[in-house]
């Protein structure tokens, strides 16, 4: 089973400043087979990235994806006040559909 | 539009039972495998169980395995997850979510149901 391990656990930033999430895997996986969700409190989880660096339909362009192997990233380029939320990474290329603990972003 | 709204959560002694479900609206259900997502009080997600498009095939976590069954009536639109033996570890936010792909068992999740509250207690 390919265990997701997220850092920080906790990031504060400013409105306007660049967030910088990690998501690191036990195991080599292919980049098709990783996602980001966001989730606010009292609401479900939403898809912003897919295959590691593909926009979901509706996601501004602030956020984007990158990495690879072992190692991936979630980036938000300029924080905007309805961005501080909790963050999940995700692998669905085994029968597991492993996620990550989180990193909460939250207002400094 | 795509919408999944769950149903059937509630409070529960431990050992018994609950089904939930989920009525699924604005794509083909039986095109796509469906999925059952959890998240206890406070914690992170935890994928708890699929199934395929004609209901031939299931997967459980090794948590609920045994415990747990999901099906599916695709002249109803509707996921289910029978959930016998229930523990107070089983308390949690239920998550009916659908794949982004249809066809296809191992793709990102989307869109997800609002979910729905169990709550096993004495």
């Amino acid at each position: 089973e390919v265990v997701l391990t997220q850092s920080p656990g906790t990031l504060s930033l400013s409105p306007g400043e660049r967030a910088t999430l990690s998501c690191r895997a036990s195991q080599s996986v292919s980049s098709s087979y990783l996602a980001w969700y966001q989730q606010k409190p009292g609401q479900a989880p939403r898809l912003l990235i897919y295959g590691a660096s593909s926009r979901a339909t509706g996601i501004p362009d602030r956020f984007s994806g990158s990495g690879s192997g072992t190692d991936f990233t979630l980036t938000i380029s300029r924080l905007e006040p309805e961005d501080f939320a909790v963050y999940y990474c995700q692998h669905y290329g085994s029968s597991q559909y492993s996620f990550g603990q989180g990193t909460k972003l939250e207002i400094k | 539009e795509v919408q999944l709204v769950e149903s059937g959560g509630g409070l529960v002694q431990p050992g018994g039972s609950l089904r939930l479900s989920c009525a699924a609206s604005g794509f083909t259900f039986s095109n796509y495998w469906m999925h059952w997502v959890r998240q206890a009080p406070g914690m992170g997600l935890v994928w708890v169980s699929r199934i395929n498009g004609d209901g031939g095939s299931t997967t459980y976590a090794d948590s609920v395995k045994g415990r747990f069954t999901i099906s599916r009536d695709n002249a109803k639109n509707t996921l289910y997850l029978q959930m016998n033996s229930l523990r107070a570890e089983d308390t949690a936010v239920y998550y009916c979510v659908r794949p982004g792909s249809d066809y296809s068992k191992y793709t990102w999740f989307d869109p997800w149901g609002q979910g729905t509250l169990v709550i096993v207690s004495s």
